[in-house]
């Protein structure tokens, strides 16, 4: 079972600034097979990035994912009102269980 | 458009079995992709409870694995998750998904007497 440590726990930054979020993963990721989500209270999580790196429908390009094997990082090059939420790292490779990190909340400073 | 749509009981009580449905629109649940269920206890993370393949093939979380059946019903093109002998900590919300691409709007289920 490939376990997904996220880092850090919290972030606290300002509209404008750059976010970077990492997602550490146990043991490799089959196929670059990881995701990031967006999840707001009470809101459903919104698929970010898939594939490490593609970008989802409608997602803004200031979202960037990047990484392979067992290390993964998130970047919002310029940070809107909008992006402070908590966001989650899972991977999806070719052995189940589709773990999930435990999230990082990104709060305004 | 894909769109995923839970349902089923908002309250079960202590050492009963959960049932939920998810109701797909605009796919066949026939086709490539896997099928999942994902809760989300109050105030917490995420938690991927388990996965039906195209294959047919399910897939369970080793720590739910004895409680949790997914099926798949292809006349109605839902599928569904049953959790057996429910506790407290079962409360969540409970979230359907089409793979990482499109997710229903969850619903909470609280297990309670």
């Amino acid at each position: 079972e490939i376990v997904l440590t996220q880092s850090p726990g919290t972030l606290s930054l300002s509209p404008g600034e750059r976010a970077t979020l990492s997602c550490r993963a146990s043991q490799s990721v089959s196929s670059s097979y990881l995701a990031w989500y967006q999840q707001k209270p009470g809101q459903a999580p919104r698929l970010l990035i898939y594939d490490a790196s593609s970008r989802a429908t409608g997602i803004p390009d200031r979202f960037s994912g990047s990484g392979s094997g067992t290390d993964f990082t998130l970047t919002i090059s310029r940070l809107e009102p909008e992006d402070f939420a908590v966001y989650y790292c899972q991977q999806y490779g070719s052995s189940p269980p589709y773990s999930f990190g435990q999230g990082t909340k990104l709060e305004i400073k | 458009q894909v769109r995923l749509q839970e349902s089923g009981p908002g309250l079960v009580k202590p050492s009963e079995t959960l049932s939920l449905t998810c109701t797909v629109s605009g796919y066949s649940i026939s086709s490539v992709y896997y099928w999942g269920w994902i809760r989300q206890p109050p105030g917490k993370g995420l938690e991927w409870i388990g996965s039906i393949h195209h294959s047919g093939r399910t897939y369970y979380n080793p720590s739910l694995k004895s409680r949790v059946t997914i099926s798949v019903d292809t006349t109605k093109n839902q599928f569904s998750l049953k959790l057996s002998s429910v506790t407290a900590a079962d409360t969540a919300v409970y979230y359907c998904a089409r793979a990482v691409m499109y997710w229903g709007q969850g619903t909470l289920v609280t297990v309670s007497s």
